[in-house]
């Protein structure tokens, strides 16, 4: 069965360090997405990407965060200086279409700012 | 933008007894309703879903009604299995919203032996 991939599955790096986290979605999908999920709470939205560009972000997405797509397979998530409320979880997503497409996601990248 | 409310926060009950969660939405566009398993340090795997023009779908043993009038939705397992226990996630979306979900709180389902 086709499957959102991530990686690290774990990083801790220090305050106002750069962190780049991938991610693989599944190979036909479309639409990609990265969401947060802050230890004990609820999984949140971040970003959205089509045809390469953003195609909606949430007030989290400031301007730390950027996402790519540098190849035919990856789609990256960028945090260009840490904080420590940075810390949690990393899902990314991807679907087939938009407004029927059911979104698979990915293991998650685990993030530790210290 | 869209508002998930969703309860119980944590839902233990005897291995195969029923287990319902329960839903609420702000935004009355939303028109789809899926809901997440999560298990531990896994991703949300989808378990089921539901349209606004259905009212109930079942697959197995697991059902989701919504009753779009009161903006809420259910989620419904029976014969409950230690296998179920994990978070469980609704959430919604808007037509004018893409495919951005807007999760619930989340419920700890413990299934006890």
């Amino acid at each position: 069965e086709p499957e959102v991939t991530q990686t690290p599955s774990h990083q801790v790096t220090q305050m106002g360090q750069e962190v780049i986290l991938r991610c693989v979605p599944i190979s036909n999908h479309l639409y990609f997405y990265w969401y947060r999920q802050i230890l004990g709470q609820k999984v949140e939205f971040l970003v959205s990407f089509y045809n390469n560009e953003i195609s909606e972000k949430s007030e989290i997405f400031d301007d730390q965060f950027s996402v790519e797509r540098p190849d035919g397979s990856n789609f990256t998530l960028k945090i260009r200086s840490t904080k420590l409320e940075d810390s949690a979880m990393y899902f990314c997503a991807s679907s087939e279409g938009t407004y029927t497409g059911e979104l698979f996601f990915g293991e998650g990248s685990r993030l530790t700012v210290l | 933008g869209e508002n998930v409310e969703q309860h119980p926060s944590t839902l233990s009950v005897q291995e195969g007894d029923s287990a319902v969660i329960k839903c609420t939405y702000s935004d009355s566009a939303s028109n789809y309703f899926p809901w997440y398993k999560q298990e531990l340090g896994k991703g949300p795997q989808l378990i089921i879903d539901i349209r606004s023009n259905v009212g109930e779908k079942k697959d197995q043993r697991i059902a989701v009604t919504l009753n779009k009038t009161a903006k809420h939705f259910s989620l419904h397992i029976t014969e409950t299995q230690p296998e179920d226990s994990a978070v469980y996630f609704c959430a919604a979306r808007w037509t004018g919203g893409g495919n951005k979900l807007t999760f619930g709180t989340g419920t700890q389902l413990k299934v006890e032996l």
